[in-house]
């Protein structure tokens, strides 16, 4: 079956420093892949995506790679903030059927940036 | 604004009891979900529905049940079946055709008296 993973966290940095969360995938077919974020007591909120292999997804600062020969989506930021403390969920999403498409998540990173 | 709207933002169930959570959308979207989320397990995909008056199990559907009488709204009833149901939990939503981004609504988080 299809499935996520992603490195466990917690994660805590200072901020101003570089951030990398690894994602890796297993998928039957070409997935899209995701990271979302969710800030505390929060639903989700799509950060960045990319839907073919070689994409560069980017959203405020982060940004990811789809590498299909590692198959991996690893999130990077040169540069965080305290405000980037959150739990970030990586996915990738493959049609299960007509138009259906079905997304698996990984188990979250839970990043802690201190001042 | 379009979005998605779950409430209550927190609902306490007891012991036997059935309990609903709303989840509303103003974003035209045929599809929608509900996932249930723990501390480090992710998000697991309860039920989910296409189109109106049509709904398929996720991949824990028991002790759920769900209705999609319209188009923008998608309640989930947790039954006195679900012996664990205390966490988070998210409806999403998005669009039919070639669009997989989900949308997700700010949460409802219910706990067992």
């Amino acid at each position: 079956g299809n499935s996520v993973t992603q490195m466990e966290g917690p994660v805590t940095l200072s901020e101003e420093a570089f951030l990398t969360i690894n994602c890796t995938y297993t998928a039957t077919g070409y997935p899209s892949l995701f990271w979302y974020v969710q800030y505390p007591g929060e639903g989700l909120q799509l950060l960045l995506k990319a839907t073919k292999a070689d994409d560069k997804g980017s959203n405020k600062g982060f940004e990811a790679t789809y590498r299909k020969e590692t198959t991996s989506f690893h999130l990077e930021k040169g540069s965080v903030q305290v405000s980037d403390s959150a739990v970030y969920f990586c996915a990738l999403s493959l049609n299960s059927g007509g138009s259906n498409y079905k997304l698996t998540f990984g188990k979250g990173t839970l990043l802690t940036v201190n001042p | 604004d379009g979005g998605i709207t779950q409430s209550p933002k927190y609902l306490f169930r007891k012991e036997g009891q059935n309990v609903t959570l709303s989840c509303e959308q103003n974003l035209n979207h045929d599809a929608m979900y509900w996932y249930r989320q723990d501390p480090g397990q992710g998000l697991r995909l309860i039920y989910y529905s296409q189109i109106v008056n049509d709904f398929q199990k996720g991949d824990i559907a028991e002790g759920y049940s769900v209705s999609r009488e319209k188009k923008e709204s998608f309640p989930l009833t947790v039954t006195s079946a679900q012996k664990n149901p205390t966490a988070f939990y998210l409806c999403a939503s998005s669009t039919w055709q070639g669009e997989e981004t989900q949308y997700f609504g700010p949460g409802t988080r219910l706990l067992v008296l």
